[in-house]
């Protein structure tokens, strides 16, 4: 059985760095035609893609998002990461690792979330 | 404001059938994009429910059901449960975006 874990910081500072990272067990990252990517959900709002990288590597982001976010993945941890830079208050959610097979397929399994807080 | 518009709110008795409506446009749903939807209950991941605009994951009950037409979709739920009261959310691809995209929610109240 596919699980996804995140973990990193729960409070970040205002203009810092945001970095979560995405542990994958039961299944290699690496497996052909998976996307990983993060979603979030802001306290009271509802979900919103930040993006994934495809197992080639190649990645997509939210445009509105896009100057500040990376998606990255280490395959020897069988791990992905996202890194968002400049925070505001705005970026405080819960922020969701997430496995999609594919655009016609739906995102078929979830990390179990992780609150972010941006708070000085 | 979302690229796929939901209703805020729907409601219905124990038994009765509610519909849920997910409305896009020519560069996702009519591009020919796929919609699925995911109930989401307070403190836990999304779940998802259909996918491929009309297909179950198994162990999900045949009364939840999706169809999409032209640059709309829907999902309804029959024989409304009391533990189906939750948040919906569709879900597609958009081209103009080139990624993904989710509708603003819908918060089903089983009365």
């Amino acid at each position: 059985q596919l699980q996804l874990q995140e973990s990193g910081p729960g409070l970040v500072k205002p203009s810092e760095t945001l970095s979560l990272t995405c542990t994958v067990s039961g299944g290699s990252i690496s497996s052909s035609s998976y996307y990983w990517g993060w979603i979030r959900q802001p306290p009271g709002k509802g979900l919103e893609w930040i993006g994934s990288i495809y197992y080639s590597g190649s990645t997509n982001y939210n445009p509105s998002l896009k100057s500040r976010v990376t998606i990255s993945v280490d395959t020897s941890k069988n791990q992905f990461s996202l890194k968002l830079s400049s925070v505001t208050a705005a970026d405080t959610a819960v922020y969701y690792c997430a496995r999609q097979r594919g655009y016609s397929y739906g995102v078929d399994y979830w990390g179990q979330g992780t609150l972010v807080t941006v708070s000085s | 404001q979302s690229v796929l518009t939901q209703p805020p709110s729907v409601s219905g008795a124990p038994g009765q059938r509610v519909t849920i409506s997910c409305t896009g446009s020519s560069s996702n749903f009519g591009a020919g994009y796929d919609v699925h939807w995911y109930q989401h209950l307070p403190g836990t991941a999304p779940k998802l429910l259909i996918y491929g605009n009309s297909n179950r994951p198994s162990g999900v009950p045949d009364r939840f059901s999706g169809s999409k037409s032209g640059t709309s979709a829907s999902l309804a739920i029959t024989g409304l449960q009391a533990e189906d009261e939750a948040d919906y959310y569709c879900q597609s691809y958009d081209s103009s975006l080139s990624g993904s995209v989710f509708g603003g929610g819908t918060k089903l109240t089983v009365l």
